[in-house]
């Protein structure tokens, strides 16, 4: 079945340095990919998206690329801060299925 | 726009109650509801799909007998865990899809139950 592995946290960082998180999935078809971000205390919120190959998802400067060969998507942003705190899952949905399927989370610490 | 609310946010009840747990689109019309489980620092879990008017799809593993949900209007599902026991405590989230998005949920805050 469908799947999502991200790196495992969890990962603390000094601010206005640079994060990369690693997700990649496996999936029988061509799977619309998201980054979802949990702050302390509250829902998920959707961060990014991308739904083909090669599109780039941006949003409150985090980025992550669809990458078809190397079945990843991996979250990037150039300098965090502290408010980047939170916890961040990747997940994939196949395409008319509807279903999300996540990643364990990556807890992210910033600090001043 | 796209807000999900539920409640209540959290709740604590003896072992052997019912609670219910609501999920209400608050500025669309949902045809599709999730509800999902997320266990301490670990990831969500989808336990059912709900459709407007029609049964919920459970996922594997999970007793549809013991979480009861019902999705009788576009803006509204509800969680129904009966006969509660301590392994039942977890936080339960519920997302909604508009009818116009294939691939899109809008995720409520949560609920946390406690069952002592």
């Amino acid at each position: 079945g469908d799947s999502v592995t991200q790196m495992e946290g969890p990962v603390t960082l000094s601010e206005e340095a640079f994060l990369t998180i690693n997700c990649t999935y496996t999936a029988t078809g061509y799977p619309s990919l998201f980054w979802y971000v949990q702050y302390p205390g509250e829902g998920l919120q959707l961060l990014l998206k991308a739904t083909k190959a090669d599109d780039k998802g941006s949003n409150k400067g985090f980025e992550a690329t669809y990458r078809k060969e190397t079945t990843s998507f991996h979250l990037e942003k150039g300098s965090v801060q502290v408010s980047d705190s939170a916890v961040y899952f990747c997940a994939l949905s196949d395409q008319g299925a509807q279903k999300l399927v996540f990643g364990q989370g990556t807890r992210l610490t910033i600090n001043p | 726009g796209a807000v999900v609310s539920q409640h209540p946010s959290w709740v604590i009840c003896k072992s052997g109650t019912s609670v219910k747990i609501e999920c209400r689109s608050l500025d669309f019309q949902a045809t599709t509801m999730f509800w999902y489980r997320q266990f301490p620092k670990q990831s969500l879990m989808l336990m059912a799909t709900s459709n407007e008017g029609s049964k919920a799809t459970y996922e594997q593993g999970v007793e549809k007998d013991k979480f009861l949900i019902n999705h009788a209007s576009l803006t509204l599902s509800t969680l129904t865990v009966t006969s509660a026991h301590p392994e039942d405590s977890s936080f339960y989230i519920c997302s909604a899809s508009p009818p116009v998005s294939l691939v899109e949920q809008f995720f409520g805050p949560g609920t946390r139950l406690t069952v002592l």
